[in-house]
């Protein structure tokens, strides 16, 4: 168990809806990151917060966005979805968000979109 | 295009053989990380190495990095059954804002 929480573990909707994917980061950890791993385009990082604030962004779509409260939990929503949304969506957490972190890995939320 | 690529894509190996997985990188790193992921579970950190290490051992891992030629490699030795999993590189850029970028992954199987 890394310490890390996600929530809800499966989520099935349609196309064109909104959905919110919820992590709590490890105690003590500042720094939240998101990941998409889907079948074709393998594991791709979405964005990062650390302490609140957006640190660096990656290939997320702009139908995606993310922020993270003073609690330092952080949300996920995914709106207009689409087929190709349909993945594996991965939280994690280090410490400070540095280079040389280890990053703490939660247990995903699989995200089908029929 | 993914930043790290594993290669093999799969490998299939008896318990107590060795196991070697590449990876390899396009752009100069700062670290280069190894995870494992057991099927659809989250990924979990193995070792990492910075830029200017040339090997490392963690248990029955080792790692060697090349900067020379952009690659690493992941030594798992006396493979157990519990080691079949995914495994992944993640590099990062040096320079600029940090991205890390994980590649496609070597699936491993150890067959009892």
């Amino acid at each position: 168990d890394s310490g890390v929480t996600q929530t809800p573990k499966h989520l099935i909707t349609a196309t064109g809806q909104r959905v919110t994917l919820r992590c709590s980061p490890r105690s003590g950890d500042l720094s939240v990151y998101w990941y998409q791993q889907s079948l074709d385009q393998g594991l791709q990082f979405l964005i990062q917060y650390y302490n609140g604030e957006e640190r660096a962004k990656g290939n997320i779509l702009e139908r995606f966005s993310a922020q993270q409260f003073p609690d330092l939990h952080s949300e996920l929503n995914l709106s207009s979805l689409e087929l190709g949304d349909s993945a594996l969506y991965f939280c994690a957490s280090s410490v400070g968000g540095g280079q040389q972190e280890t990053q703490y890995f939660g247990p995903g939320t699989r995200l089908l979109v029929l | 295009s993914q930043q790290g690529e594993e290669d093999p894509q799969a490998l299939s190996i008896q318990e107590g053989e060795n196991a070697t997985m590449n990876c390899s990188y396009k752009t100069s790193i700062n670290n280069l990380q190894w995870y494992r992921q057991n099927s659809g579970r989250g990924l979990v950190h193995l070792i990492l190495i910075r830029s200017n290490e040339r090997e490392k051992h963690s248990g029955r891992l080792r790692v060697t990095l090349d900067t020379s030629k952009k690659s690493s490699s992941l030594l798992i030795t006396a493979s157990r059954a519990a080691d079949t999993a995914s495994y992944f590189c993640a590099t990062d850029r040096s320079g600029g804002s940090y991205i890390p970028t994980f590649g496609r992954g070597t699936s491993l199987i150890v067959h009892p």
